[in-house]
């Protein structure tokens, strides 16, 4: 069992639309996630992070967390095509700060 | 407030070659990482650092890759002797040294080709 894992994609959403990111992850003690934001050919960039089950916003974006499902998600309202890129689930699992990745979903934002 | 630096940002070399990446941390961030990133995949740990001690290598490949950072600032992570599947994007990161979920910023990474 992988330890996070994501849907590949790619999910493809029109603009303006919300886009629906999910993630599952098997470490219990996990603490801390994370989403990352990867165009391709850069690095990845930090979007969000969140420690306590519920809802956390910032501006467009939202991160959702259930710790008893084991499940994070990122949602995206009013998607633009500069939206378009791959997301990173990240979970801190083994303490130390380790981030385990999932492999990323490709999102689309089509016009 | 300046990033991590990486260099370089690109690299081919012919298998059994050895090849060295350096990373430069944002400052004061006692914490850095070296990632392994092959294409499709996401980012998998290869060391991590707290100062110059080392905290986590339990997926560093020890019989061809090393990593160092001898000032807890800087740090090189080398391959000898590469193979084709070390061929993937080697990412540095850094954090500062808190004990739970401290943000990591990345570099933008060396892209190595292994011909």
């Amino acid at each position: 069992q992988k330890e996070v894992e994501q849907n590949s994609g790619p999910l493809s959403v029109p603009e303006g639309a919300i886009a629906s990111l999910n993630c599952t992850y098997s470490d219990r003690g996990s603490q801390s996630f994370f989403w990352y934001r990867q165009y391709s050919g850069k690095s990845p960039e930090l979007i969000m992070f969140i420690y306590s089950n519920g809802d956390k916003e910032d501006g467009r974006f939202t991160a959702q967390l259930n710790k008893a499902s084991q499940y994070v998600s990122l949602l995206i309202r009013d998607s633009q095509p500069s939206d378009s890129a791959t997301y990173l689930c990240a979970v801190n699992t083994g303490g130390g700060n380790k981030l385990t990745f999932g492999t990323g979903t490709q999102l689309k934002v089509e016009l | 407030e300046a990033g991590v630096a990486q260099s370089p940002r690109y690299k081919i070399i012919e298998k059994r070659q050895s090849v060295a990446f350096w990373c430069n941390p944002i400052s004061g961030h006692a914490t850095l990482y070296w990632y392994q990133q092959i294409l499709g995949q996401g980012p998998k740990l290869l060391i991590q650092f707290q100062n110059n001690g080392v905290v986590d290598d339990s997926q560093l490949p020890k019989d061809r890759f090393s990593a160092e950072r001898l000032k807890g600032v800087d740090s090189t992570l080398k391959i000898q002797p590469a193979k084709l599947e070390d061929s993937a994007v080697y990412l540095c990161a850094s954090s500062l040294a808190k004990p739970r979920g401290e943000t990591q910023y990345f570099g933008p990474g060396t892209r190595l080709l292994v011909l």
